[in-house]
């Protein structure tokens, strides 16, 4: 079935450090792929999204492209803030005709030390 | 305005119990959702409306009752609930497309349930 996995945290950086957080997928068809970020205590939020490959997702300085040849989709920031701190979700999204159904990854938690 | 508002943040609830949980978004989507998630997990699906009819229930027990009494409100109503049912409760929506595919899910904060 599909599925998707990503890089076991916890991932700890430096302030303005250079971010990767590893996302691979496992889908029949042609998903559509998203990073949703959750800071303690609240719920998602939609960071960025990819429909088709070759698409690049960006959004506060996080940037993702869609691979469909290493079917991955790899978060990147090129320098981490201590409010970047928080558990990232890669996620695909499986089609169907009533509604679209989200398949996550495991999370990936950062924590960004001053 | 992309918010989806949820109610109560925080549910303390015997096992003998009634409750509900509230999610409200008045962005016209016509898909709403229910997840529930435990710490450090992702979220876990639990049922899908799609204008206004159930249209995934991820064999949900019966003790945990969904409701879309119109387009912008989703209730989910609590009985006799466990111990292991407390979690983060999560309620999201998004468009649905004309050809039926759906567009990107917008959660709201959650309701931090723990059940006693």
């Amino acid at each position: 079935g599909d599925s998707v996995t990503q890089m076991e945290g916890p991932v700890t950086l430096s302030e303005e450090a250079f971010l990767t957080i590893n996302c691979t997928y496992t889908a029949t068809g042609y998903p559509s792929l998203f990073w949703y970020v959750q800071y303690p205590g609240e719920g998602l939020q939609l960071l960025l999204k990819a429909t088709k490959a070759d698409d690049k997702g960006s959004n506060k300085g996080f940037e993702a492209t869609y691979r469909k040849e290493t079917t991955s989709f790899h978060l990147e920031k090129g320098s981490v803030q201590v409010s970047d701190s928080a558990v990232y979700f890669c996620a695909l999204r499986k089609v169907y005709n009533q509604g679209g159904k989200l398949i996550f990854g495991q999370g990936t938690e950062l924590s960004v030390k001053p | 305005d992309t918010e989806v508002t949820q109610t109560p943040k925080h549910l303390v609830m015997g096992m003998t119990n009634k409750k509900s949980l509230k999610c409200e978004q008045h962005m016209g989507h016509r898909a709403m959702y229910w997840y529930k998630q435990k710490a450090k997990k992702p979220p876990e699906l639990m049922f899908v409306y799609s204008y206004e009819k159930l249209s995934i229930n991820e064999s949900v027990p019966s003790r945990f009752s969904p409701e879309c009494p119109n387009s912008s409100l989703l209730n989910l109503h609590l009985h006799a609930l466990q111990p292991e049912d407390s979690a983060l409760y999560l309620c999201a929506s998004s468009q649905v497309g004309t050809s039926g595919s759906s567009y990107e899910q917008y959660f709201g904060p959650g309701t931090r349930l723990t059940v006693t």
